[in-house]
């Protein structure tokens, strides 16, 4: 199986920065998810990392790296909408089984 | 529009009755999923559907049942024998489970078991 770890909880100020970051354990990695979730509602897609590196997407970036097991999200200038739920999920092949398994998501607050 | 329904957004059952979730998807995905989200955890898998009429456990398939009848329908049933069932419950759909594809995920349907 898999062991995802993330913050449980960050703070931060209005137009400031933001890294959330994501260890993980497993056997046939074939990709990393960052998703965003607003309190009662549907996580929504931010970001696809499954080679080394840095993907940027607007404000949003999202970096990985396979030998240490470890991903990072980065949030810049930071919105008070900003503040949600962020999960990470790594996708796991077994035989030719595709599934994402989650990290516990780590809650964004961001003050004024 | 496209996109993935689920009704009700909130339910209520009795202890020891059955209750059915339904998610429709008309993305024409292929594989469906079901979730369970615990407060401070994260999501769960329940089951799984790579195409129709074809289903695989998840992690914690216990006292839950599935169909996959049609392509566009996964409904989910929380049975009596699930010990715990209150929970908020997700649906998701990627294009092919075996591709680079993000899960697109429904609103959610948080059941309350009285």
């Amino acid at each position: 199986g898999q062991n995802i770890d993330q913050p449980t909880e960050m703070t931060a100020t209005e137009g400031a920065i933001v890294q959330i970051n994501c260890t993980y354990q497993t056997s046939g990695f074939n990709g990393l998810f960052w998703y965003q979730q607003h309190a009662g509602e549907a996580p929504t897609f931010l970001s696809y990392n499954v080679l080394d590196g840095l993907e940027e997407k607007g404000r949003f970036s999202s970096f990985l790296s396979r030998s240490k097991g470890y991903s990072y999200l980065l949030l810049k200038e930071l919105q008070m909408k900003d503040s949600a739920s962020y999960l990470c999920a790594v996708r796991d092949v077994r035989s030719n089984d595709y599934k994402l398994s989650f990290g516990a998501g780590t809650t964004v607050t961001v003050r004024a | 529009d496209g996109g993935i329904t689920q009704s009700p957004k909130y339910l209520f059952r009795k202890e020891g009755q059955n209750v059915t979730l339904s998610c429709e998807q008309n993305l024409n995905h292929d594989a469906m999923y079901w979730y369970r989200q615990d407060p401070g955890q994260g999501l769960r898998l329940i089951y799984y559907s790579q195409i129709v009429n074809d289903f695989q456990k998840g992690d914690i398939a216990e006292g839950y049942s599935v169909s996959r009848e049609k392509k566009e329908s996964f409904p989910l049933t929380v049975t009596s024998a699930q010990k715990n069932p209150t929970a908020f419950y997700l649906c998701a759909s990627s294009p092919q489970a075996g591709e680079n594809n993000e899960q697109f995920f429904g609103p959610g349907t948080r059941l309350t078991v009285l």
